[in-house]
């Protein structure tokens, strides 16, 4: 089925432990996106690649490192996990008639 | 900063009543607008896009944009049970991004 495909969609690191969200979508679409998603803060971009080999910060961007390995795969590293980490991560692309998101992944940071 | 406002709810109505959900934005700018509805636990999904002034239908949702006060709407007609979530407004300005509000937490009463 045509979509949006993130893993892990749970994960629970020890502080200061590192990990890759990985994100693949077969839509065909130039832009992909990450977002976390924390109760009473709604979505907050944190990167954004507009097409493949192009990365840009969004709102929340610091602890995070972004690869736009080609147009299918959009990853998201924590390099140094914190508690403040510990969110819902949703990877979406943007098409004609808005985004498509992926299923999330929750990831608690202990 | 660009803003999108939602009353966070929850918003209980009885099953078969009208269903009324607003938004704000801040941007004068922006150009397209979306409804997305979220079940706990679950991605965020396109309900509703709307491009124009006026109104927009599609089954039991209506979405009413009006761009000089700044203001978009989502009504839900025959309200169900299955209909509980919350609804998240987004904005879209020039870039391909969204802005997201907070969203609204629906809840349906049988």
């Amino acid at each position: 089925n045509a979509g949006v495909t993130q893993t892990p969609k749970f994960q629970v690191l020890k502080t200061g432990q590192s990990m890759t969200l990985q994100c693949a979508q077969d839509m065909n679409h130039n832009s992909m996106y990450w977002y976390r998603q924390d109760p009473g803060m709604g979505l907050r971009l944190i990167y954004y690649s507009a097409s493949e080999g192009t990365t840009d910060k969004g709102e929340v961007p610091n602890g995070y490192n972004v690869s736009r390995l080609n147009k299918r795969e959009f990853s998201l590293r924590l390099e140094s996990a914190a508690p403040s980490q510990t969110s819902v991560y949703f990877c979406a692309t943007l098409g004609d008639y808005g985004y498509t998101f992926g299923s999330g992944t929750r990831l608690t940071v202990v | 900063q660009k803003e999108v406002e939602q009353n966070s709810g929850p918003l209980s109505v009885p099953e078969g009543a009208i269903a009324s959900l607003n938004c704000t934005y801040s941007d004068r700018g922006s150009q397209s607008f979306f409804w997305y509805r979220q079940y706990s636990g679950k991605s965020p999904e396109l309900i509703m896009s709307i491009y124009s002034n006026g109104d927009k239908e599609d089954g039991r949702f209506t979405a009413q944009l009006n761009k000089a006060s700044q203001y978009v709407s989502l009504l839900i007609r025959d309200s169900q049970p299955s209909d509980s979530a919350t609804y998240l407004c987004a904005v879209k300005e020039w870039s391909n991004m969204l802005t997201f509000g907070g969203g609204t937490r629906l809840m349906v009463k049988p």
